[in-house]
């Protein structure tokens, strides 16, 4: 499979647990993004890779959210102390490039539902 | 801040029929507008894209405009068939960001055979 891969698929917490997400992009992409997506909205930024370093992150982005991508490979994408607002599909992307912007794939992403 | 805003929200057509979603953006600095497709359950999938130095791309049924002046791009499918039927989405670069696309609500679309 030559895909992105995001696991798990669904993740149901109880509010204030924490929980992490991880991401396998296209092995020979550079960067790596995170969107959080709500029902009847488009992807929201949260954050980006290029390689194993983090180039920007979303004012969306609270202090509860952390993201690595230690090896410039994988990514995980962590919460802490969920709330019920951080329902949502986390989706994760991929691309190669090093200026500009370039076509993402995504992956399927994963559905944390907080209760 | 920076949006973008996209019609309509939902698109019945024909098989056989051409469709067309209208996107409009707020960031001046932005130069490059994607469109994907999303299928339920499946993350978005990108369809076409376009560079602010261009005016018009098309790969095969859909196309793509832009008026920079403006401030709109348009999808267009023609030719529509039944699996084209998804949520379609719209989005811009954000400024001098090099990884911050920002989305569209999306188009449902529906083909009726």
């Amino acid at each position: 499979d030559t895909g992105v891969s995001q696991d798990p698929r669904h993740k149901i917490t109880k509010r204030g647990q924490n929980v992490t997400f991880r991401c396998d992009p296209i092995s020979e992409h550079n960067r790596l993004y995170w969107y959080r997506q709500t029902l009847g909205q488009g992807p929201e930024f949260l954050t980006y890779f290029q390689n194993e370093a983090q180039l920007e992150k979303s004012r969306l982005l609270s202090d509860r959210f952390s993201a690595e991508r230690p090896k410039g490979s994988f990514s995980t994408l962590e919460i802490q102390r969920t709330e019920q607002g951080d329902s949502a599909m986390y989706l994760c992307a991929s691309s190669l490039g090093y200026q500009g912007f370039h076509g993402y794939t995504f992956g399927s992403g994963t559905r944390l539902t907080v209760v | 801040g920076e949006n973008v805003e996209q019609h309509p929200s939902t698109l019945s057509v024909q098989e056989g029929d051409s469709a067309v979603i209208k996107c409009t953006y707020s960031d001046s600095a932005s130069n490059y507008f994607p469109w994907y497709k999303q299928e339920l359950g499946k993350g978005p999938q990108l369809i076409i894209d376009i560079r602010s130095n261009v005016g018009e791309k098309k790969d095969q049924r859909i196309a793509v405009t832009l008026n920079k002046t403006a401030k709109h791009f348009s999808l267009h499918i023609t030719e529509t068939q039944p699996e084209d039927s998804a949520v379609y989405f719209c989005a811009a670069s954000y400024g001098g960001s090099q990884g911050n696309l920002i989305f569209g609500k999306g188009t449902k679309l529906s083909v009726k055979p």
